[in-house]
């Protein structure tokens, strides 16, 4: 089945800088995403690719099967839920992403 | 643009009652996706379309759940009749996806509560 995996919660400090791991088991899958989202708000994209990659402070790795999302100087304002996500061909020619169960960020000062 | 629009926000209906969630993707977008959130499953895509057609509705969990897209400017899903479980918050996306690279824009979501 396809299914994308991420830890439930993890814990970090004001400052620190935070991990956040991804795996799946998608078939045809290309690309990571990986996506913050605040409740009541859209998720928004932070950021994408097949290959490790850096948006200010969001750096992400990349594996074939595997990603994960590091956020660095980590802040209060941080704490969210962050989606991990992949793409995959459906049908060989459309597009879908399929997301993980969400991390929640927890940052304590 | 002003992105994906969603509505209503927030909504609440008595279970057995009809409920129609709205959406109109971002202009020029060819995909449009439904996905519903909750604690234990995260985003689950519910269905998506390409250019109006519906290509992948695996993700709908009973027949109670249907969506169309009349035209390129809008989407509906809709429960009928609704019960407590579909409780959860509602998201629509869209993208235009270019050589393998697909980002979806997501609206705010509609929370639906059904008691």
């Amino acid at each position: 089945k396809d299914q994308v995996f991420q830890p439930s919660t993890v814990a970090s400090s004001e400052g620190a800088v935070v991990e956040i791991f991804c795996n799946h088991s998608v078939s045809n899958a290309y690309n990571f995403f990986w996506y913050l989202h605040f409740p009541g708000c859209a998720p928004r994209l932070l950021v994408k690719g097949s290959k490790p990659s850096q948006q200010g402070r969001y750096n992400m790795t990349y594996e074939r099967f595997s990603s994960s999302l590091l956020i660095l100087q980590v802040r209060e304002a941080d704490a969210a839920v962050y989606y991990c996500a992949v793409c995959t061909l459906s049908g060989g020619a459309t597009n879908k992403l399929i997301f993980g169960t969400g991390t929640l960020l927890a940052v304590q000062p | 643009d002003a992105g994906v629009i969603q509505s209503p926000r927030h909504e609440v209906t008595e279970m057995g009652q009809e409920v129609t969630l709205r959406c109109k993707p971002i202009s020029g977008h060819d995909y449009l996706f439904w996905y519903r959130q909750t604690m234990m499953r995260g985003l689950e895509l519910l269905i998506y379309f390409n250019n109006n057609v519906p290509i992948d509705d695996s993700g709908m969990p009973e027949d109670r759940f249907s969506a169309k897209m009349p035209n390129a400017s809008f989407s509906t899903l809709k429960i009928q009749p609704s019960e407590p479980r579909d409780s959860a918050v509602y998201f629509c996306a869209s993208s235009l996806p270019r050589q393998g690279n697909t980002e979806a824009f997501f609206g705010q979501g509609t929370r639906l509560t059904v008691v």
